[in-house]
């Protein structure tokens, strides 16, 4: 069965700083892998994905993210944070069946200091 | 831009009451899910549903959970005898059909706090 490690519960940066955040995955076969957003109180939006092809992915936001299968790892970054960046990060897998279910992981949250 | 929406925002409800969520997918999108994120937890899977029956559900979807497609525009999560610890926050999210990858849209959640 997946699944998804974040590292990281917390991280705090600076307005303008850049930012990477960790996401590791285990899955028996290529992983479809998404970067999704919550701020409070909201939803869930899609940030990027990633099925095959091109390693690295832009989304939208100016972030990006980056397949590594030799370290099971799917980073999300971004060069300059911008305050209305504050939000919890979620990293998900997509199972290979039809329903391709998400499993998720625990999130990061992301402070924004100005 | 089309979206997934829920209603209602919120829910107060007693243990031991039955509850319906209730989800307008987007319109042409044929698969279905329900999520649940307890506070300060990770967003767990519950079901998906696809021409008007499960595909799949985890283990926390028992026989206290149903869902349904009673209309061509609602889905709903009915659960029958609420316990405290089904209090979170449930997402309903749609894809557009079965054959191809692509992402699943979520709507803005409903919390639903049993007492």
């Amino acid at each position: 069965a997946q699944s998804v490690t974040q590292p990281d519960i917390h991280i705090t940066v600076s307005e303008g700083a850049s930012l990477e955040l960790r996401c590791n995955y285990s899955y028996g076969a290529t992983p479809y892998l998404f970067w999704y957003v919550q701020s409070p109180g909201q939803g869930l939006q899609l940030l990027l994905k990633y099925f095959s092809g091109d390693t690295l992915v832009q989304g939208i936001k100016g972030f990006e993210a980056e397949f590594k299968r030799s370290q099971s790892s799917f980073n999300l970054r971004k060069p300059s944070v911008h305050w209305s960046d504050a939000a919890e990060y979620f990293c998900a897998v997509g199972a290979h069946n039809y329903g391709q279910n998400f499993v998720f992981g625990p999130g990061t949250r992301l402070s924004v200091l100005p | 831009e089309p979206e997934v929406t829920q209603t209602p925002s919120h829910q107060v409800t007693q243990m031991g009451q039955e509850v319906i969520l209730r989800c307008v997918p987007i319109s042409n999108h044929l698969y279905f899910y329900w999520y649940r994120q307890i506070l300060g937890q990770k967003v767990e899977f519950l079901v998906s549903f696809y021409n008007n029956e499960i595909s799949e559900k985890s283990e926390i979807f028992d026989d206290q959970f149903s869902v349904e497609r009673p209309d061509g525009s609602n889905f709903t999560l009915k659960i029958r005898s609420t316990k405290l610890e089904d209090s979170a926050m449930y997402f309903c999210a749609s894809r557009p059909d079965r054959t191809t990858l692509n992402e699943q849209y979520f709507g803005p959640g409903t919390r639903l706090t049993v007492t």
